[in-house]
């Protein structure tokens, strides 16, 4: 499997744009997740799927970011409008079950600059 | 969830032990220990995970003590390439897949 696959790899746009992260997580994997990493707070949990449902979006910073996973082998984030604090590396992750017995795999993450 | 607590960075020589000790003082009873690694510009990338005593494999090992409120991090002979930032992490079953990521030690290893 060629891993968790993120794209764009980089964003660069300017405040109010609406920005759209895409992920296709590991074939066979129940789990989702959209991770947020910046300096001053550290890597961040915003939402989780499980079987495509969402799980625990209580890490979503505010309205103006939502997610998706329509299928099995698809997830968004978009933000819109976006802000320059929404500057950040957006990491996807997936697993094949529970915390407790199975890893999480990363994707490469996209950097995303809000101008 | 358990909170964790590890020193924020922790510097080395190429060909050292390193050993970085996490404190987990409300660890419950259903939860493992995960270390994962990340270096600059990727992703975190699983380690090890324990629940007691000694797991080892072929990057590191975990020492887990017998009230499990603390565990360290293990890496033998490291080389430039281990540097980066270690994570602890606690969890178990009950919560459902959630990872929380504290801050991290950040580990430099010097020629």
């Amino acid at each position: 499997d060629a891993g968790v696959i993120q794209s764009p790899r980089h964003e660069v746009t300017e405040m109010g744009q609406e920005v759209t992260l895409r992920c296709k997580p590991i074939s066979g994997h129940d789990y989702l997740f959209w991770y947020r990493q910046t300096m001053m707070r550290g890597l961040e949990l915003l939402i989780y799927f499980n079987n495509n449902v969402p799980i625990d979006d209580s890490g979503m910073p505010e309205d103006r970011f939502s997610a998706k996973m329509p299928n099995a082998s698809f997830s968004t984030l978009k933000i819109q409008p976006s802000e320059p604090r929404d500057s950040a590396v957006y990491f996807c992750a997936s697993s094949p079950g529970d915390f407790a017995t199975d890893t999480q795999y990363f994707g490469p993450g996209t950097r995303l600059t809000v101008l | 969830l358990a909170k964790t607590t590890q020193p924020i960075s922790m510097d080395s020589y190429e060909g050292q032990e390193v050993n970085i000790t996490c404190s987990h003082n409300n660890i419950a009873t259903n939860d493992y220990i995960t270390w994962y690694q990340q270096f600059p510009s990727q992703g975190p990338r699983f380690i090890i995970q324990g629940y007691k005593t000694k797991v080892t494999n072929e990057v590191a090992s975990l020492f887990i003590p017998a009230d499990r409120k603390s565990s360290t991090l293990s890496l033998p002979r490291v080389s430039l390439s281990d540097t980066a930032v270690y994570y602890c992490l606690v969890g178990g079953p009950n919560q459902g897949g959630k990872l929380i990521f504290g801050q991290g030690t950040e580990l430099s290893v010097k020629p």
